[in-house]
């Protein structure tokens, strides 16, 4: 059984702030590291697909960082805005060929 | 170009009863995979489809579940018969390159069982 942990299970931040949360995920096997936004009665969306190690990928205030070697990687918010708010659901690749989830950080942005 | 769909967006059955929920993929996706969110839980796999054949299955809680994809398109989950644990949510997503690039989730299909 792949073991894929996020911390923390939730969060609370006031509008502004910056925060950063962790995906922890098995060093060996493997082939990528996805990070995915998932909003209330929405379903999933991709924020990353990161491959390589030293990997660094940024989509607008949200950034992410890669360490397959240590088996984690973060998640970035610059300046947290309300819109925010969402599940951040972090998924390993590996060579058993699933896409395993970990549990999620819930934000909540409170403006 | 179209997502991945799902249908029913949801389902009521009495425990005994059999539901089949479909999954139409993004054109072109050989990678199709079914997740399921149970009592608001971590997303569960289930199953990993390429093309028309069954990659990984590993994740198929019992014999009462059954998913097939004829034809390397949509694919289908049959629950019969249904328990009451089998309440939840159930996502297809599909992707171009397993695990190499992003997959598409569909809104899910939130099938209740009474």
């Amino acid at each position: 059984i792949l073991n894929v942990e996020q911390s923390p299970q939730s969060l609370h931040v006031q509008e502004g702030d910056s925060t950063n949360f962790t995906c922890s995920f098995p060093s060996s096997n493997f082939y990528a590291l996805h990070w995915y936004r998932w909003e209330t009665a929405k379903s999933p969306e991709a924020l990353f697909v990161m491959t390589l190690n030293g990997d660094e990928k940024k989509k607008g205030r949200i950034s992410a960082t890669l360490n397959t070697k240590e088996g984690y990687s973060y998640l970035y918010i610059k300046g947290s805005q309300p819109e925010d708010s969402a599940t951040y659901l972090c998924a390993f690749y590996g060579s058993a060929r699933q896409l395993t989830f970990g549990s999620g950080t819930q934000l909540t942005v409170l403006p | 170009e179209a997502g991945v769909t799902q249908f029913p967006s949801h389902s009521v059955i009495e425990k005994g009863q059999t539901v089949t929920l479909r999954c139409d993929p993004i054109s072109g996706h050989d990678n199709l995979y079914w997740y399921r969110r149970v009592m608001g839980k971590e997303i569960k796999f289930l199953l990993h489809f390429v093309k028309e054949s069954k990659q990984d299955e590993s994740g198929m809680p019992n014999n009462r579940f059954l998913a097939e994809r004829t034809g390397g398109t949509y694919s289908t989950l049959k629950v019969q018969p249904a328990e009451l644990e089998d309440s939840g949510v159930y996502f297809c997503a599909s992707s171009q390159d397993a695990g190499n690039t992003e997959a598409f989730f569909g809104q899910g299909t939130r099938l209740t069982v009474v």
